[in-house]
């Protein structure tokens, strides 16, 4: 089965910075997508970033970018420029291709701070 | 008007009582989704539907039951409720008829957070 671990439960970034948060997964499948999602105080789930396997180029949206290791099955997401409206709750989630079901795993979330 | 709808957004209940969480989508996707979030664990997967005549067992689907009225429409129920149910439930969706090379993305409700006592 695949898991998905988010290590730092809290992170804290100054406005204007950079901060990257990790991300690990576990899957004997080749072929799958990785996400980003983002759940601000509002707790709406928001995709922030997507990226496929077999894709080697690092996905990029605006300041929220990924570096993805897929040898060494990390996933992890930068955000450039921190801004306030970036505090919330950060989840990667994992799909396979193969499972035709489209189900998500998560992570179990990483809290990011913004200071001003 | 949002695309994913989850009501009520809050409930409060008591022990044994029993209670329906309703879910309704305007996207046209075939596939929705039952998801749970507790604190420290993500969200987990309760129950899916790939259409109205084809309901799943998600991770942690004890508990729980689910009805698919139409496809629009995905409902949870908890028959007795119990405290260490308390949590955030979303619905999601996802249409299946994108392609092979589809993200299939998944597009969340609102969420709705159920106390029990």
């Amino acid at each position: 089965a695949q898991t998905v671990t988010q290590s730092q439960p809290e992170m804290s970034v100054q406005e204007a910075e950079t901060v990257t948060l990790s991300c690990t997964y576990d899957t004997s499948e080749s072929d799958y997508y990785l996400f980003w999602y983002k759940q601000p105080p509002s707790r709406q789930m928001i995709l922030v970033i997507r990226q496929e396997a077999y894709k080697q180029q690092n996905a990029t949206e605006n300041r929220f970018s990924v570096n993805f290791q897929k040898a060494a099955k990390s996933f992890s997401l930068k955000i450039s420029d921190s801004q306030l409206g970036d505090a919330a709750m950060y989840f990667c989630a994992y799909r396979s291709r193969m499972d035709s079901s489209y189900k998500l795993i998560f992570g179990s979330g990483t809290r990011l701070l913004v200071r001003p | 008007d949002a695309d994913v709808t989850q009501t009520p957004r809050n409930r409060i209940t008591k022990t044994g009582k029993r209670i329906m969480l309703e879910c309704s989508q305007t996207k046209g996707h075939d596939r929705m989704y039952w998801y749970r979030q507790d604190p420290g664990l993500g969200l987990q997967l309760i129950y899916y539907s790939f259409d109205v005549k084809d309901i799943n067992k998600g991770e942690i689907s004890d508990g729980y039951s689910v009805s698919r009225q139409a496809q629009a429409k995905f409902s949870l129920s908890l028959e007795s409720a119990i405290p260490n149910q308390t949590a955030l439930y979303f619905c999601a969706t996802s249409d299946s008829n994108t392609g092979f090379l589809s993200y299939n993305e998944q597009f969340f409700g609102p969420g709705t957070r159920l106390t029990v006592l």
